[in-house]
């Protein structure tokens, strides 16, 4: 079992639709939750780093982490098709765990 | 500023042969980490350096070597390559030791073995 979970996808929206992506954990001792973008043969971008349980939010973007039952979620509102993209979780404790990614494409 | 800044862009190897990719941190960051990401999935961490000195270690094969410089950049060596070693090598600079440090990613070196 992977130590940070998430579907592939890829998942395809309308523009301006609220999307909503979302991550399993297993590893209780990790404390820093990411959000990465990673558009096609680029690196990552940070977009959201939270470290406690609740939302954080941040523009059209809001990251949601629930310890008690591990899961981590991205929430993003009023979609636009400049957010087509592959979006990666990450949990650290000392090692940075990354999830597969899902595959956002926002339509026009 | 410029962000992390990864050479070469893409490269193409033959089994068995070595090659060596390079990063260049964020000005003022003295901690970088290297990942593998295979198509279709995250990033792996492969090594993290800080003021030279190796302060982590990922799950790969003794042919993956590291080292950070005086100014910061870093050099990442594989030898032996292997058909499995086609990937995307990431490097991501942070301003501290810790690896759950924010992490700034570079662009990435597209590594193709034949």
């Amino acid at each position: 079992q992977k130590e940070v979970e998430q579907d592939p996808g890829p998942l395809s929206v309308p523009e301006g639709a609220i999307v909503s992506l979302n991550c399993t954990y297993s590893n209780s001792a990790f404390q820093y939750f990411m959000w990465y973008r990673q558009y096609s043969r680029k690196g990552p971008e940070l977009l959201m780093y939270t470290y406690s349980s609740g939302n954080k939010e941040d523009g059209r973007f809001t990251a949601q982490v629930d310890k008690s039952s591990k899961y981590i979620s991205l929430f993003i509102r009023d979609s636009q098709p400049s957010d087509s993209a592959t979006y990666l979780c990450a949990s650290s404790y000392n090692d940075m765990r990354f999830g597969a990614g899902t595959r956002l494409t926002v339509k026009p | 500023d410029a962000g992390v800044t990864q050479s070469p862009t893409h490269l193409i190897k033959t089994r068995g042969q070595h090659v060596t990719l390079r990063c260049s941190p964020i000005s003022g960051h003295k901690s970088v980490s290297w990942y593998q990401q295979v198509l279709g999935q995250g990033p792996q961490f492969i090594f993290q350096y800080y003021e030279k000195e190796e302060r982590g270690r990922g799950n790969f094969p003794d042919r993956f070597s590291a080292r950070q410089f005086p100014n910061y950049s870093s050099e990442l060596n594989v030898n032996a390559l292997l058909l499995g070693d086609s990937a995307l090598y990431l490097c991501a600079s942070s301003s501290r030791t810790g690896r759950t440090d924010t992490q700034y990613f570079g662009p990435g070196t597209r590594l193709t073995v034949l």
